[in-house]
């Protein structure tokens, strides 16, 4: 099993939908959790951390549940400069060592108008 | 404000020929990553430094080299080229480690290896 394993997409969507994403983790010892957006051919950039109360940024909402291992990332209203690839990642930690990020192969969205 | 700057954008090398992919950081950041991506993988962590002096191997290592001289450059050497080693390739930097604090991506070499 993949150390992070999301939805395989792509999704296609119209204005205005609601988008949800999923996302797996193997390790149970993670530590943290994150959301990137990568557009096409440009570097990753951080779109939210996600906590394990939940937490939302405007029409973005992350939720965590560690029982589960399991990550969502919900987009509500969605824009047409939302599309992009979302990259679920988790920071996977050893020992007592700082951890390494581990990141998914994401998922692309494309909104529509 | 730069944040995390590449050299270069853009190569084409052939097999067995050496290269150094420069990262220079202006956020005084102690942490720095290679990562490479490649269609259908993912990110994956090549090496890393906690500091200036210091690197760590990550997930793929092999085949590359690396060197923190100065806290605020993070050196990729590939000492000989091979076309598995065509990718795009990321360098990253964060204040603290990994888990502790978000990391800022430079905007990526693309190497060709023919």
């Amino acid at each position: 099993r993949k150390e992070v394993e999301q939805d395989p997409g792509p999704f296609n969507v119209p204005e205005g939908a609601t988008v949800a994403f999923n996302c797996t983790y193997s390790n149970s010892a993670s530590q943290s959790f994150f959301w990137y957006r990568q557009d096409c051919r440009k570097e990753p950039k951080l779109l939210m951390s996600v906590y394990s109360s939940g937490n939302e940024d405007g029409r973005f909402t992350a939720q965590l549940n560690r029982a589960s291992q399991y990550i969502s990332l919900l987009i509500r209203d969605s824009k047409l400069s939302d599309s992009a690839t979302y990259l679920c990642v988790v920071n996977i930690q050893y020992g007592g060592s700082q951890g390494n990020l581990i990141f998914g192969k994401g998922t692309k969205l494309s909104v529509k108008p | 404000n730069a944040g995390v700057t590449q050299t270069p954008k853009f190569r084409v090398l052939k097999t067995g020929q050496s290269m150094t992919l420069l990262c220079a950081q202006d956020m005084n950041h102690e942490y720095m990553y290679w990562y490479r991506q490649d269609p259908g993988m993912g990110l994956r962590l090549i090496h890393y430094s906690v500091g200036e002096g210091t690197t760590a191997k990550g997930e793929v290592p092999d085949g590359y080299n690396v060197s923190r001289l100065k806290k605020q450059n993070f050196l990729l050497g590939l000492e000989s080229a091979a076309p598995s080693q065509t990718s795009v390739y990321f360098c990253a930097s964060s204040y603290h480690g990994q888990g502790g604090s978000e990391a800022f991506f430079g905007q990526g070499t693309r190497l060709t290896v023919v």
